[in-house]
């Protein structure tokens, strides 16, 4: 069974540090995401990534957060200068269509910012 | 934007019970999915049913897009089934609130 895998699990963090959630895709596929989900809440889509650029991005995703793909393999989130109100879930997903019908989610990294 | 309400909030079943779980939506799609989100947190794709109706095992799931709505039926439920059911719509996925479904033994 092919998996995202994310890294870290779980990473706690000073308010005003930067963040980098690492995600590694399924090899094959093209479209990336990030999402968040604060705990107890919905989750909510924060940003799409095909062909080196995104997509789509959500109002949440303001200049604190910036996404790359550095190398063939790693799909990252970078946020900057995080807040309290940044601790959640952060999911990372890929599919192999645009349609979204194949996608497959990552464990998610739980992030904490005291 | 497109709105997605799910109900009910909480449900609370004995082990074999049935159940089933609804999900409105504001405006038409032509992308819908089912995911449970395991006590662990993994969100798990159960089913992309834009239309028409699908079975998997014991789940299976209908969507009337005409009418914006969309179920869940879940059979002789089992512990293991517990979790957060999510419905998402739209080509970036905007999920409701979700279903959380305790099974007690």
């Amino acid at each position: 069974e092919p998996e995202v895998t994310q890294t870290p699990s779980h990473q706690v963090t000073q308010m005003g540090q930067e963040v980098i959630l690492r995600c590694v895709p399924i090899s094959n596929h093209l479209y990336f995401y990030w999402y968040r989900q604060i705990l107890g809440q919905k989750v909510e889509f924060l940003v799409s990534f095909y062909n080196n650029e995104i997509s789509e991005k959500s109002e949440i995703f303001d200049d604190q957060f910036s996404v790359e793909r550095p190398d063939g393999s790693n799909f990252t989130l970078k946020i900057r200068s995080t807040k309290l109100e940044d601790s959640a879930m952060y999911f990372c997903a890929s599919s192999t269509t645009p349609l979204i019908n194949t996608i497959y989610f990552g464990e998610g990294s739980w992030l904490t910012v005291v | 934007g497109i709105q997605v309400e799910q109900s009910p909030p909480d449900l609370i079943l004995q082990e074999g019970a049935n159940s089933t779980l609804r999900c409105n939506f504001s405006d038409s799609v032509n992308n819908l999915q089912w995911f449970h989100q395991n006590p662990w947190g993994q969100l798990i794709n159960l089913f992309y049913i834009p239309s028409g109706t699908k079975q998997n095992g014991r789940l299976s799931a209908t969507t009337v897009a005409t009418e914006r709505y969309s179920l869940l039926y879940i059979s002789s439920s089992q512990t293991t089934d517990s979790g957060v059911y999510f419905c998402a719509v739209a080509q970036k996925l905007v999920f409701g609130q979700g279903t959380r479904l305790t099974i007690n033994p």
